[in-house]
This record gives structure tokens, C-alpha cells and sequence, in this order.
């Protein structure tokens, strides 16, 4: 079993789509999470952070954590085409260890 | 816009030449690191550094050496480049910022053809 796994996709949904990407992890250590947004041939740039559990909330991103169903979720509302990427998860045990990334999951949004 | 650069965007090589690639960053952060991305397997950590010539290996490390002599570069050597190098290389920073925030920000990756 991978240490985090995350439905590679592709996802398409039509234009104004609410949008559900998950990442289940095995460790339960793990207390800060990321979630980050690659176009294609670019690097990924980080979009939602989140230390422990809870929501957070960014225009029309929402990132939640469930630690204790080790289960991480990043929500977009009103998707746009421009959302078309691969969104990677990430997290770490403790702060400056390494990250561990999910595979990625790509959306393809639909106009 | 993190300030990382990395050169050369693109390179194609032959098997069992040398490859440097090279991580600029303008911020003077003292975590770098270097990563490949390949299909199925997500980003992997390669090398990664924490400060001058202080450096460690990550999980797929073998084949790779690092160096880090100036804050501001991070240099990836293939010794000896094989097929199952072939990859797209980022390098990443890890801000420091006084709150415990803990996250990386990357570069734009070079893509590697070895053939």
C-alpha cells in the first residue's frame, strides 16, 4: 500500500461543476497537508495548505482534513476550464521533514 | 513566483554521459531540493539540501549526486545517465518563515530525454 493514494483521473466535468479531488494516506502522523495545481509541462504551485484537521477556505477553493479517517479533500466550486490541471497532494509528519506526494489527479473541466 | 530558475529547460542526452542540471533561487532559502515526476508515481524526492554543503538523499537517490557550495544553487549530477533517467526534474524551496508554516514552492522543471 502506497503511503498516499489519490484517484489518478482523468475527472471531466462540465463548466460550473462543483468539484471533489481526494487523497486517502496511510500514516497517521502526518499533520500538514497541501494541495497543489499543475498545468501541463509546469511546476506545480502550491494552492491550499492546511496544518491538522478542519476546513480552509480560499475564493472558490476549499481544503478539509479528516484525520481521523486519514482522508484529505480539496473542493472547487464554479469550475472553470482554467481549472484544467493535475492536482497533487502532499503532506508531512513534522515540520522540515520531507513531503510525501500523491500521484496526482487530473480535471479535465468542460466548457 | 518563488525566484527558482532551472537550467537547462531541455535537454536530450546520450546513455553514460554526464548531466548536470542546475536550481537558481534569489531568496536565500536553506532548504533546496531536487525531485523527478514520472507517470504513476507522482513527484519523488531525489536529494535534498539544508544549507552550504550540507546535503542528504531522498528515496530514489541512486545514480544521483548533489552539490550545494553557494546558497543560491542547488546542482543534480548524473554520473552516468541511463534510460530510466529520462524524466522531468524539479527543484523545490522551502520557505522558513517564523510561523511554522511548512510547505515548497518549485521551480519550472527541466524535461531529460536520455536515449
Amino acid at each position: 500500500q502506497k503511503e498516499v493514494e489519490q484517484d489518478p483521473g482523468p475527472l471531466s466535468v462540465p463548466e460550473g461543476a462543483i468539484v471533489s479531488l481526494n487523497c486517502t494516506y496511510s500514516n497517521s502522523a502526518f499533520q500538514y497537508f497541501m494541495w497543489y495545481r499543475q498545468y501541463s509541462r509546469k511546476g506545480p504551485e502550491l494552492l491550499m495548505y492546511t496544518y491538522s484537521s478542519g476546513n480552509k477556505e480560499d475564493g472558490r477553493f476549499t481544503a478539509q482534513v479528516d484525520k481521523s479517517s486519514k482522508y484529505i479533500s480539496l473542493f472547487i466550486r464554479d469550475s472553470q476550464p482554467s481549472d484544467s490541471a493535475t492536482y497533487l497532494c502532499a503532506m508531512s509528519a513534522n515540520y522540515g521533514q520531507n513531503f510525501v506526494f500523491g500521484p496526482g489527479t487530473r480535471l479535465s473541466v468542460l466548457p | 513566483d518563488a525566484g527558482i530558475t532551472q537550467s537547462p529547460r531541455h535537454k536530450v542526452t546520450e546513455t553514460g554521459t554526464p548531466v548536470t542540471l542546475r536550481c537558481h533561487q534569489t531568496e536565500n532559502h536553506r532548504y533546496m531540493y531536487w525531485y523527478r515526476q514520472d507517470p504513476g508515481h507522482g513527484l519523488r524526492l531525489i536529494h535534498y539540501s539544508y544549507g552550504v554543503k550540507d546535503t542528504d538523499k531522498g528515496e530514489v537517490s541512486d545514480g544521483y549526486s548533489v552539490s550545494r557550495s553557494k546558497t543560491e544553487d542547488f546542482l543534480l549530477t548524473l554520473e552516468s545517465a541511463t534510460s530510466s533517467q529520462t524524466s522531468v526534474y524539479f527543484c523545490a524551496i522551502r520557505p522558513e518563515d517564523g510561523h511554522g508554516t511548512d510547505t515548497q514552492y518549485f521551480g519550472p522543471g527541466t524535461r531529460l530525454t536520455v536515449l
